[in-house]
């Protein structure tokens, strides 16, 4: 069955570096966009970064832009997000999503596979 | 930057119909994706591009878009219904995804 595993959340200081990945099966993973997406205890959901279906199209929002990073190894079936400079309000459980459309370049669609969150608190 | 606006909640008798609203300037230019979160769990794409169903959603969620609201519609509500909603879009002049406030339902 479509399966997406997050991985790599945990406690970490400010001002530290975590990585999450992202383990996918069951579908053609290098064929479909894919995202991250937050959400803070208590709240709603926050997009965080996109990757089109062959890397080569990256977007992020404004709060995470120039400190996280998103990447993908369609040799392993993989996402990743490279966190650096972790604030406090970073502190949310982080969610990988598949984009809707196949050959998305990342730029628009829904998202109709979610995993089942990793989370990542950001305290000294 | 875009703002998509929810109502905070929509109570609901079992049967009757539920319509969540989701506010957007020309946001009928748009296409909306909705989403059902309960407790504890990962969201689920419930209407995609407005209207459209996934596979193994039931005919009872329903979208709509038009000027400046789309709307989910629930009809015949269930218990199992009960849930956190939230609409999503493309906003092209940021090149961001946004999503909106979030709406809980509750079933009465």
């Amino acid at each position: 069955q479509v399966q997406l595993v997050e991985s790599g959340g945990g406690v970490v200081q400010p001002g530290r570096s975590l990585r999450l990945s992202c383990a996918a099966s069951g579908f053609t993973f290098r064929t479909y966009g894919m995202h991250w997406v937050r959400q803070a205890p208590g709240k709603g959901l926050e997009w965080v970064a996109v990757v089109s279906y062959d890397g080569s199209s990256r977007y992020y929002a404004d709060s995470v832009k120039g400190r996280f990073t998103i990447s993908r190894d369609n040799s392993k079936n993989t996402l990743y997000l490279q966190m650096n400079s972790l604030r406090a309000e970073d502190t949310a459980v982080y969610y990988c999503a598949k984009a809707v459309v196949e050959y998305s370049s990342g730029a628009g669609g829904g998202m109709d596979v979610w995993g089942q969150g990793t989370t990542v608190t950001v305290s000294s | 930057s875009y703002v998509l606006t929810q109502p905070p909640s929509v109570s609901v008798a079992p049967g009757q119909t539920a319509r969540i609203t989701c506010g957007g300037n020309n946001i009928g230019n748009k296409n909306v994706h909705w989403y059902q979160q309960k407790p504890g769990q990962a969201p689920v794409l419930v209407v995609y591009d407005d209207s459209d169903r996934p596979s193994g959603i039931p005919e009872r969620f329903s979208g709509s878009n038009s000027g400046n609201t789309a709307t989910l519609t629930i009809s015949r509500v269930e218990a199992g219904d009960e849930a956190d909603y939230f609409c999503q879009v493309w906003d092209t002049d940021s090149d961001h995804y946004v999503f909106g406030t979030g709406t809980k339902v509750t079933v009465l």
